[in-house]
């Protein structure tokens, strides 16, 4: 089955630290860019971070850049975004998102379930 | 390039035609994207380079647009469309989404 799972959320004080995954599976994991993609419930979508298929390029919203470090594992078909200097208002449900195209095409054509990061 | 989405709400009607419209704060040269998201579920690509349906999307859904307007139609909504949509533009870096339309049964 064609899936993105993610991992690692939960409830953290401010300023501390937080990794989150995704497994991917059912299809070629490094034909894709992917992405992480935030949602504060019942709110809108922002685009969090970034990263090609080859890791050769990433991108960070300026809200988290200098704080979040994405990362990705061809060979596991993991991605991750490590989070640090966790802030109130990083709260939200993050999603795994995969690209349709190698490098960034922006079009984020299949989604997880999301894992939710309340920092308070 | 900020996105303005209306109606921010929207009731309506199994077999009613539906339009919802992402305005954007300058001219997009690039293109927009189409999601929906029903409650509890992550977002799904509906439509991509404006007009492209994504594979499995019914023929209902519809994009065009350019400039700073482009509308979503929904030719004949069924009852599996009511959801919220946002649309998404890709000139900016990060491209940025709409704030969302719900749509709701009337």
């Amino acid at each position: 089955e064609v899936q993105l799972v993610e991992s690692g959320g939960g409830l953290v004080q401010p300023g501390t630290s937080l990794r989150l995954s995704c497994a991917a599976s059912g299809f070629t994991f490094d034909d894709h860019a992917m992405h992480w993609v935030r949602q504060v419930p019942g709110k809108g979508l922002e685009w969090v971070s970034g990263i090609s298929w080859n890791s050769g390029i990433t991108g960070y919203a300026d809200s988290v850049k200098g704080r979040f470090t994405i990362s990705r594992d061809n060979a596991k078909n993991f991605m991750y975004v490590q989070m640090d200097s966790l802030r109130p208002e990083d709260t939200a449900l993050y999603y795994c998102a995969r690209d349709k195209g190698s490098v960034f095409n922006w079009y984020f054509d299949l989604w997880g379930r999301g894992t939710l990061v309340t920092v308070s | 390039i900020q996105l303005t989405q209306s109606p921010s709400f929207l009731s309506a009607s199994v077999g009613d035609r539906v339009t919802i419209t992402c305005r954007a704060s300058q001219g997009i040269s690039s293109y927009v994207a189409w999601y929906q998201q029903k409650p509890g579920e992550a977002p799904k690509l509906l439509i991509f380079s404006t007009s492209t349906l994504q594979r499995g999307v019914p023929s209902r859904f519809s994009g065009s647009g350019s400039g700073t307007e482009f509308p979503l139609t929904i030719s004949s909504l069924q009852p599996e469309d009511f959801a919220t949509y946002y649309c998404q533009e890709l000139d900016s870096y990060p491209p940025t989404f709409g704030g969302g339309t719900k749509v709701e049964i009337k």
